[in-house]
C-alpha cells in the first residue's frame, strides 16, 4: 500500500542555519504530496503542497519539490527561526479520499 | 470564527465503558475525517466522511464507530475501549475532499484507557 517515510528526528539547528528534512514515498498513481506542521499543543496546520511532478510548494520560507523521479518531497528552508521550532509532517493522498502521513520529524532551533 | 472544536479535550475512561469524542465544524465543509496521533507511528487516519451520511474506513478502523447525520458534526465513538487506544486523537474538516482542498484541524483530545 502506500506509504511514506521521512527521516528520524529529532533535529537540531541553531538559528539562521539551513534545514532540510528528507520524504520520500510509495504510491501508486499519481499521489498529491503535502507538508503539515504541528506547533507544541496545537492541530496540525497545512504548510504546503504539490499536486503534480515537478510542482514547488511554498510557504513561510519553507519549500518542497514533487520529485517523481526519486519519489521524494523534501522540505527545506534556507534560514529558520526559534519559533519554526514544531514536529513538521509529510502526508500524501493518491487518487482516493484517504490521507496516508509520515512519522513525524521534530524541529528545535536554538538561539 | 472558524473553527473545529473537540470535545472533552481530554479524557481518562476504563476499558469496555463506552464514549463518545465529538467533532464539530462552523465552516459547512464537506469532508471530515479522524486521525489518532501515537509516538513513533505518527498520524493514522481512522474514519473520515465525504459528506452526510457518507463514510468510509481509514487505515486504523478497527474499535471505533463514527457517524455523520448532520453536516457539521462527525463524532467517533468507541464502544468498548481498550488501553490500546489510549491516543491522542485529531478531527479535521475541508471544504471538499483531497487534494484539492486545506484541512483544518482541531485542537486534540487526549485520551487515556485504564
Amino acid at each position: 500500500g502506500d506509504s511514506v517515510t521521512q527521516m528520524e528526528g529529532p533535529v537540531t539547528l541553531s538559528e539562521e542555519a539551513f534545514l532540510t528534512i528528507n520524504c520520500t514515498y510509495t504510491a501508486t498513481g499519481y499521489p498529491s504530496l503535502f507538508w503539515y506542521v504541528q506547533y507544541p499543543g496545537e492541530g496540525l496546520q497545512l504548510l504546503l503542497k504539490a499536486t503534480k511532478a515537478d510542482d514547488k510548494g511554498s510557504n513561510k520560507g519553507f519549500e518542497a519539490t514533487y520529485r517523481k523521479e526519486t519519489t521524494s518531497f523534501h522540505l527545506e528552508k534556507g534560514s529558520v527561526q526559534v519559533s519554526d521550532s514544531a514536529v513538521y509532517f509529510c502526508a500524501l493522498t493518491s487518487g482516493t479520499y484517504k490521507y496516508i502521513f509520515g512519522t513525524g520529524t521534530r524541529l528545535k532551533v536554538l538561539a | 470564527e472558524a473553527q473545529v472544536t473537540q470535545n472533552p479535550r481530554y479524557l481518562i475512561t476504563v476499558t469496555g465503558k463506552k464514549l463518545t469524542v465529538t467533532c464539530s465544524q462552523n465552516m459547512n465543509h464537506e469532508y471530515m475525517s479522524w486521525y489518532r496521533q501515537d509516538p513513533g507511528l505518527g498520524l493514522r487516519q481512522i474514519y473520515y466522511s465525504m459528506n452526510v451520511e457518507v463514510t468510509d474506513k481509514g487505515d486504523v478502523p478497527e474499535g471505533y464507530k463514527v457517524s455523520r447525520k448532520e453536516k457539521r458534526n462527525f463524532p467517533l465513538i468507541l464502544e468498548s475501549p481498550s488501553p490500546n487506544q489510549t491516543s491522542l486523537y485529531f478531527c479535521a474538516s475541508s471544504l471538499g475532499g483531497p487534494p484539492s482542498y486545506e484541512q483544518y484541524f482541531g485542537p486534540g483530545t487526549r485520551l487515556t484507557v485504564t
